[in-house]
């Protein structure tokens, strides 16, 4: 099995700051990779694919970068709105679409 | 605008059979594949597994003996059982449409529409 191994666990980040988050993968995954924000008692909602690919709608200070086993989400000027859970998920369907231990983002 | 609704008993006994259902509104339920993952209590997501509107399937292996996703595109709905439950499924369960975008040497599956998540406690 993929397993996904997101760094830091548990950031604090203050509004305006830069944040990068980490995903390792336990062998190469190319760019099957897409990440998820989560706020507390809410649904997931995709933030980008294909490693680097921003899904419709969601703000351009995040972006995704990576390939093979080294992955980030970075948002590049921290608003109060993403302080959330992120994490990152393996696209390659087979044996399963491992989702990574999460990192949570909270208020410095 | 496609929404996804769960439904299903909120308390399950153990060793008993979990069923939800995720109703498809705004939109049809061919053409896609469908998932559902599940988030135990203060813990991380896990996928359950997805099924394709013609009714192919793909499971998470550590739950594959217990596990039945099903579809049913007369009601623009589809179904998970999770057998012989314990308290360890006890989760937050989430339904999502699966998009699918294939490319030059890559097919990238994500979830990109999820339901509001439905609670279910595993307890006598």
């Amino acid at each position: 099995d993929i397993q996904l191994t997101q760094s830091p666990s548990f950031l604090s980040a203050s509004v305006g700051d830069r944040v990068t988050i980490t995903c390792r993968a336990s062998q190469g995954i190319s760019s099957y990779l897409a990440w998820y924000q989560q706020k507390p008692g809410k649904a997931p909602k995709l933030l980008i694919y294909a490693a680097s690919t921003l899904q419709s709608g969601v703000p351009s200070r995040f972006s995704g970068s990576g390939s093979g086993t080294e992955f980030t989400l970075t948002i590049s000027s921290l608003q109060p709105e993403d302080f959330a859970t992120y994490y990152c998920q393996q696209l390659n369907s087979y044996p399963s679409l491992t989702f990574g231990g999460g990192t949570k983002v909270e208020i410095k | 605008q496609v929404q996804l609704q769960e439904s299903g008993p909120g308390l399950v006994k153990p060793s008993e059979t979990l069923s939800l259902t995720c109703t498809v509104s705004g939109g049809s339920i061919s053409s896609y594949y469908w998932s559902w993952i599940r988030q135990p209590p203060g813990k991380g997501l896990e996928w359950i597994g997805y099924i394709y509107y013609s009714g192919s399937t793909n499971y998470n292996p550590s739950l594959k003996s217990r596990v039945t996703i099903s579809v049913d595109t007369s009601k623009n709905q589809f179904s998970l059982k999770l057998s012989s439950v314990t308290a360890a499924d006890t989760a937050v369960y989430y339904c999502a449409r699966v998009a699918v975008v294939v490319v030059p040497a890559a097919i990238y599956y994500y979830m990109d529409v999820w339901g509001k998540g439905t609670t279910v406690t595993v307890s006598s």
